[in-house]
């Protein structure tokens, strides 16, 4: 089993709709959850970082973390067409160099 | 915004050369990360740097590739004796603590031929 698993797509929504992006994992040891966003031939930018259980806002974007279903998501509201990307999940266990498990990836795309 | 930097943007080097990436991390970071991510791939962790050493390595890692801090602000990356499938974009990345958030910078495209 991969530890962390994420829905490749491609998700296609149109300008102003909600997005959910979702990752499931298999270590329970993680402890930190990020949010990246990665534009094509791009570095990730990270968007959100939780720490264990519960919900995080920023703006348009929420975060959310639910350790008991290993299980975590992010929340696009009012989505525009600049949110078009790859948004990869990265989570870590402490104490481990803390070296980031990333998933695969999911692609987005927001028509206007 | 401080941000990580990297260079170059893109090498081409030839099987069985050595190469060196270099990184400067955000200045008052004091982890530093390698990762990789071969086109169409997961990004996968290499190695990460605290206090001039490694703290951890991931499997890739091999006896190919070292790190190193020469001076206050670079880190660099170099792969002894590059193979076909090294080609990748090698990402750097940095972090003030090691449980905090993770940046990274915008890439090296290494292609080896």
């Amino acid at each position: 089993q991969k530890e962390v698993e994420q829905d490749p797509g491609p998700l296609s929504v149109p300008e102003g709709a909600i997005v959910s992006l979702n990752c499931t994992y298999s270590n329970s040891a993680f402890q930190y959850f990020m949010w990246y966003r990665q534009y094509s031939r791009k570095g990730p930018e990270l968007l959100m970082y939780t720490y264990s259980s519960g919900n995080k806002e920023d703006g348009r974007f929420t975060a959310q973390v639910d350790k008991s279903s290993k299980y975590i998501s992010l929340f696009i509201r009012d989505s525009q067409p600049s949110d078009s990307a790859t948004y990869l999940c990265a989570m870590s266990p402490p104490n481990s160099g803390y070296a980031l498990n990333f998933g695969k990836g999911t692609s987005l795309l927001v028509t206007p | 915004e401080p941000e990580v930097t990297q260079t170059p943007s893109h090498q081409v080097t030839q099987m069985g050369q050595e190469v060196i990436l270099r990184c400067v991390p955000i200045s008052n970071h004091l982890y530093f990360y390698w990762y990789r991510q071969i086109l169409g791939q997961k990004v996968e962790f290499l190695v990460s740097f605290y206090n001039n050493e490694i703290s951890e390595k991931s499997e890739i890692f091999d006896d190919q590739f070292s790190v190193e801090r020469p001076d206050g602000s670079n880190f660099t990356l170099k792969i002894r004796s590059t193979k076909l499938e090294d080609s990748a974009m090698y990402f750097c990345a940095s972090s003030r603590q090691g449980n905090t958030e993770a940046f990274f910078g915008q890439g090296t495209r290494l292609t080896v031929v």
